[in-house]
């Protein structure tokens, strides 16, 4: 079936170390979309790519989507420990509302 | 605006009792999502609706999991009989729609123990 693979599944930095997460789909998305949860938490909703290509920034947050719309990145630059939590991905495939999650990256931050 | 409301937030029960989730999405949304979440499986989507209508259920476990939508402004995940491996994290989440730019937006979920 459809899947969202995600790397890496932890990352412990160190506080102002950049930091990226990488997520790969099996099948060609319609769009893909980002979440952080923080410990306990719940996802909150971060961004959505839809264009091949597209890049957006929030910040200290770079957003990727592939050219074959299969795969997509998030970077953060020079973490703090806010950002701490997990990031997923999350791909609709098609015209579907089934939204898919990656399996998440947990980041931790060293003060 | 108040997001997604689900009760209640944490619910401890024997195996065979009947569970019964609660979810108020935000008004004016008009799709509503039943997610799973463990640790082994992570995120997983259960049923969503359109306009109280059930699109898609095949992430439904099993017959002992049901969802119903009376209304615009609520939706209950039943199980019954629960089972300890039911145990999990169940959140509701609502949208106005991903064409329209908008994401999903979660309720605070409700933590599911069957001893």
């Amino acid at each position: 079936g459809q899947q969202v693979m995600q790397i890496p599944q932890y990352q412990h930095v160190q506080e102002g170390e950049d930091f990226t997460t990488y997520c790969n789909s099996s099948t060609t998305l319609s769009n893909i979309q980002w979440y952080k949860q923080r410990p306990g938490g719940h996802p909150v909703f971060l961004i959505q790519l839809v264009k091949s290509g597209e890049v957006k920034k929030q910040k200290r947050l770079t957003f990727q989507f592939g050219e074959a719309k299969k795969n997509s990145s998030l970077h953060i630059t020079a973490t703090q420990t806010t950002d701490v939590g997990t990031y997923f991905c999350a791909g609709l495939p098609g015209s579907s509302y089934k939204l898919i999650f990656g399996s998440g990256t947990r980041l931790l931050v060293r003060p | 605006d108040a997001g997604v409301i689900q009760s209640p937030r944490h619910e401890v029960t024997e195996m065979g009792q009947e569970v019964t989730l609660r979810c108020k999405p935000i008004s004016g949304h008009d799709y509503l999502f039943w997610y799973r979440q463990t640790m082994m499986r992570g995120l997983e989507l259960l049923i969503y609706f359109n306009n109280n209508v059930p699109i898609d259920d095949s992430g439904m476990p099993e017959d002992r999991f049901s969802a119903k939508m009376p209304n615009a402004s609520f939706s209950t995940l039943k199980i019954q009989p629960s089972e300890p491996r039911d145990s999990a994290v169940y959140f509701c989440a609502s949208s106005l729609g991903w064409n329209r730019g908008y994401g999903y937006t979660f309720g605070s979920g409700t933590r599911l123990t069957v001893v």
